[in-house]
């Protein structure tokens, strides 16, 4: 069954870094691009970056650009968002989400998410 | 960007009631409009995509409708395990954006 499971999420401090990792499993991997969204305690959805199955586009929020580096890994289907100068309106659930590759398809499985915080 | 205004952002109903949510795109997003629930401590689950096809699985009580920029979520006969937090999506642009949720509750 289709499986994206999120690790990496903890407590860090306001400038630190940290690297998120996204295990996918069954699945094609290549057959889908792929996303992270991040949720803040207690609020809304937030769509964050986006890597295309051979990572040729990469998009981010612009409340990231700069800050966060998406990658993945195809021969370990894993997808990973690096994280630079984190500050506290960062902290989050990050949830990795896949989207078949094509022309505009809905993100149609998410993982569990990892959650990050930024406190000193 | 593409704004997404859903509304209400709380609605209490009774078991068995009809509700129905509402989402305003800034402009016009075609058909390229979600919908997901979310449940405490859960991922969100994708219920609708395209306006008004409904994922495998998912119950028929649930239908979607619009077009353009003006969008209704509706479920026939609110039933205790839908209680979760609702949410739109577009996704003709990115970034893709969310309207605000609406949290769905028992009276």
């Amino acid at each position: 069954q289709v499986q994206l499971v999120e690790s990496g999420g903890r407590l860090v401090k306001p400038g630190g870094s940290l690297r998120l990792s996204c295990a996918a499993s069954g699945f094609t991997f290549t057959d889908y691009y792929m996303h992270w969204i991040r949720q803040a305690p207690g609020k809304g959805l937030e769509w964050i970056s986006y890597i295309s199955s051979n990572s040729g586009i990469i998009k981010y929020a612009d409340s990231v650009k700069g800050r966060f580096t998406i990658s993945r890994d195809n021969a370990k289907n894993s997808l990973y968002l690096g994280m630079n100068n984190l500050r506290a309106d960062d902290t989050a659930v990050y949830f990795c989400a896949r989207e078949a590759a094509g022309v505009l398809h809905p993100l149609d499985y998410w993982g569990q998410g990892t959650l990050v915080t930024v406190s000193s | 960007d593409i704004q997404m205004t859903q509304s209400p952002s709380s609605l209490s109903a009774s078991v068995g009631e009809r509700v129905t949510i509402t989402c305003q795109a800034s402009q016009d997003i075609t058909n390229y409009l979600n919908w997901f629930q979310q449940k405490p401590g859960k991922a969100p689950k994708l219920l609708i995509h395209d306006v008004s096809n409904l994922e495998t699985g998912v119950t028929n009580r649930f239908s979607g409708s619009g077009s353009g920029t003006d969008f209704t979520f509706t479920i026939s006969s609110l039933q205790p395990e839908d209680i979760a937090t609702y949410y739109c999506q577009q996704y003709d642009n990115l970034p893709y954006t969310f309207g605000q949720g609406t949290k769905l509750e028992i009276k």
